[in-house]
């Protein structure tokens, strides 16, 4: 079966590093999502992408977290310089073609700034 | 302001029995409903969805009825297995734009063999 896969799985840093996590999606999947998950929160949709545009960085915090997804498959999502309040888990989702599809996601990278 | 509401963060029910989850939201620009589960150091995978048009929606022993002028959706699973035990998050989508899910905080449910 198909798999949303997420690199690293667990990540320790110190305050002001860089950190960057890896997604590659479904094979075919148009869309891409990166969410954050602080602990005993859900989800919460950081970036959006339709092949490698971006569709919504609304809640991205864009003096130090970036993305990109190039060529449309595989995305990077990038924090410089990291903070503690960073720490949780980033989840990556893909879905097929966005709207109303399934988001897929993979079992998340998470983050401990120190 | 959160737009989609879970007031129960943890629920047990014995083995056998019947699971209901509660959510409610706020937003009734919201037409698209989805179940997650997600268990310890895993994504949340997809369980069960349903859109505005439809009041029930049956998968196995999972099914998820929507009151719309409630505001408010539940998910049952019948019997409840020790392999249910998880975290369920509601999620909600617009169609509208942006097809971004805002999620619930999550329900932690315990099934106790």
């Amino acid at each position: 079966e198909a798999e949303v896969a997420q690199s690293p799985r667990y990540k320790i840093t110190e305050k002001s590093q860089a950190v960057a996590f890896w997604c590659d999606p479904i094979s075919g999947h148009a869309t891409l999502y990166w969410y954050r998950q602080i602990l005993g929160q859900g989800p919460e949709l950081l970036v959006q992408f339709q092949d490698e545009s971006v569709v919504d960085d609304s809640q991205l915090p864009k003096d130090r977290f970036s993305a990109e997804r190039l060529k449309g498959v595989d995305s990077t999502l990038k924090i410089q310089p990291a903070e503690l309040g960073d720490s949780a888990m980033y989840l990556c989702a893909s879905s097929l073609s966005g709207g109303a599809d399934t988001q897929y996601f993979g079992p998340g990278t998470r983050l401990t700034v120190l | 302001d959160q737009q989609v509401k879970q007031n129960s963060p943890s629920l047990s029910v014995q083995e056998g029995r019947i699971s209901i989850l509660n959510c409610d939201y706020t937003n009734s620009m919201f037409d698209y409903f989805l179940w997650y589960k997600k268990y310890p150091a895993e994504g949340p995978t997809f369980l069960i969805s349903i859109s505005s048009i439809k009041d029930k929606n049956e998968d196995g022993r999972f099914t998820v009825f929507l009151n719309k002028s409630a505001k408010h959706l539940s998910l049952h699973i019948v019997p409840s297995q020790p392999g249910d035990s998880a975290v369920y998050f509601c999620a909600a989508n617009s169609g509208a734009g942006s097809y971004q899910l805002t999620f619930g905080k999550g329900t932690k449910l315990s099934v106790i063999p």
